[in-house]
Parts: structure tokens; C-alpha cells; sequence
């Protein structure tokens, strides 16, 4: 079983829908989540962090279930620009921390 | 403020050949990870430095591949002899905490 899954989709939506995406992990003792953006050729950059609590960035959200060992991200009235993967990040404290990646979500946002 | 470097963009070599990749991470950060991105895949890790030590080697496929990081400061991966099961983007990080700030990659071909 892989560290860290994510359905890669695509996930093709037209624009102004709503959309999420979940990821779930194996390794019960990682700590920190986050979700990275990449854009076609390019480099993955980081999107949000995903708190115990929740939290949201504008039209994203981010939740972590520790008990069910996901993580999700909802995207609200997508954009067009909201195309490219979804890479869900997730690493353990301590010792090498070292972050793990998801394979990412293909999301595409059509007119 | 510089973002992390990597030199060459790309590089296309024959098997057998020789390859070195460079990555200069952003000043003042401690952490360098390499990883490594093979066509529909996740992206792999393949090692941690912090500082000039390597901290975390356990993603480094085999003894073709080797890593340094003189000072601290930047770092290199040689491939030795390289097969064609290298090819993929090899990306460089850096951080300071928690969040990697990318380079933008070296795409290797090997032929």
C-alpha cells in the first residue's frame, strides 16, 4: 500500500462548480499535511497547510480526519486558473521529516 | 529574494553516460531534499541534507547515484554510469520549517 493515495482523476468541472478531492494516508504517526499545487512543467508549490481544525484560504478549504486518516480539499466556484494537479503532502515530525507525496489530482476547469 | 536554482533546465544523454545536476536552495536554509518525478508517477524522494550532512539517504535508487552538498550550500546529483530508468524530472527543495520551496527541475532524458 502506498504512503500516501490520491485518486488522480482527471477531475473535469465546468467553471463556477464545486469540487473536492480527498487523500488518505497509511503512516498513523504523521503529523503535518499540506496540500502543493503544480502547474503543467512546473514546479510544485505550496497551496495550504491542513490543520487539525480546519481552515480555509478563500474559495479552499482544507480538513484532516486523523481518525480516518484523510485529508481533503474543497474548491469553491472554481476558476479556470484552478487547473493543474493537486498534490496532497504529508510528513512526520521528528527524526528525517521527511515529506511524502500523493501521485496529485488532475483537476480541469472548463468553460 | 532568489528562489532555489537548478542547472541544467534539461539534459539529454545516452546510457552510459555521465550527468551532474546542480541545485543552489535558498540562503539560510538548512534542509535540501532531492526528488524525483518518473512520467505518471509520484514524486519520489531521494534524499535529505541538512547542512552539509546527509541526513535521510533512503530514496537514492543505487550506488549510480550520488549526492553532495559542499558547505551547506549547494548541492549536486551525479547519475554514473546513467540508465534509461533515470530519466524524469529531478527536482531540488529547500526549507527552513516546515513548507519546500521547489526549483523548477531538470528534466533528464537518457537515450
Amino acid at each position: 500500500r502506498k504512503e500516501v493515495e490520491q485518486d488522480p482523476g482527471p477531475f473535469n468541472v465546468p467553471e463556477g462548480a464545486t469540487v473536492a478531492f480527498n487523500c488518505t494516508y497509511s503512516n498513523s504517526a504523521s503529523q503535518s499535511f499540506f496540500w502543493y499545487r503544480q502547474d503543467c512543467r512546473k514546479e510544485p508549490k505550496l497551496l495550504m497547510s491542513v490543520y487539525s481544525s480546519g481552515n480555509e484560504d478563500g474559495r479552499f478549504t482544507a480538513q484532516l480526519n486523523r481518525a480516518s486518516q484523510y485529508i481533503s480539499l474543497l474548491i469553491r466556484d472554481s476558476k479556470l486558473s484552478d487547473s493543474a494537479t493537486y498534490l496532497c503532502v504529508v510528513q512526520k515530525k521528528g527524526g528525517s521529516y521527511i515529506p511524502t507525496f500523493g501521485r496529485g489530482t488532475s483537476l480541469i476547469v472548463h468553460p | 529574494e532568489a528562489g532555489v536554482t537548478q542547472f541544467p533546465s534539461h539534459s539529454v544523454i545516452e546510457k552510459g553516460q555521465t550527468v551532474t545536476l546542480r541545485c543552489d536552495p535558498i540562503s539560510g536554509h538548512d534542509n535540501l531534499y532531492w526528488y524525483r518525478r518518473v512520467m505518471g508517477k509520484e514524486i519520489k524522494f531521494l534524499l535529505h541534507f541538512v547542512k552539509e550532512s546527509k541526513q535521510d539517504e533512503s530514496g537514492m535508487p543505487n550506488n549510480r547515484f550520488l549526492a553532495e552538498r559542499t558547505g551547506g550550500t549547494y548541492s549536486t546529483l551525479k547519475v554514473q554510469p546513467a540508465e534509461l530508468e533515470d530519466s524524469g524530472v529531478y527536482f531540488c527543495a529547500s526549507s527552513y520549517g516546515e513548507k519546500l520551496f521547489f526549483g523548477s527541475g531538470t528534466q533528464l532524458s537518457v537515450l
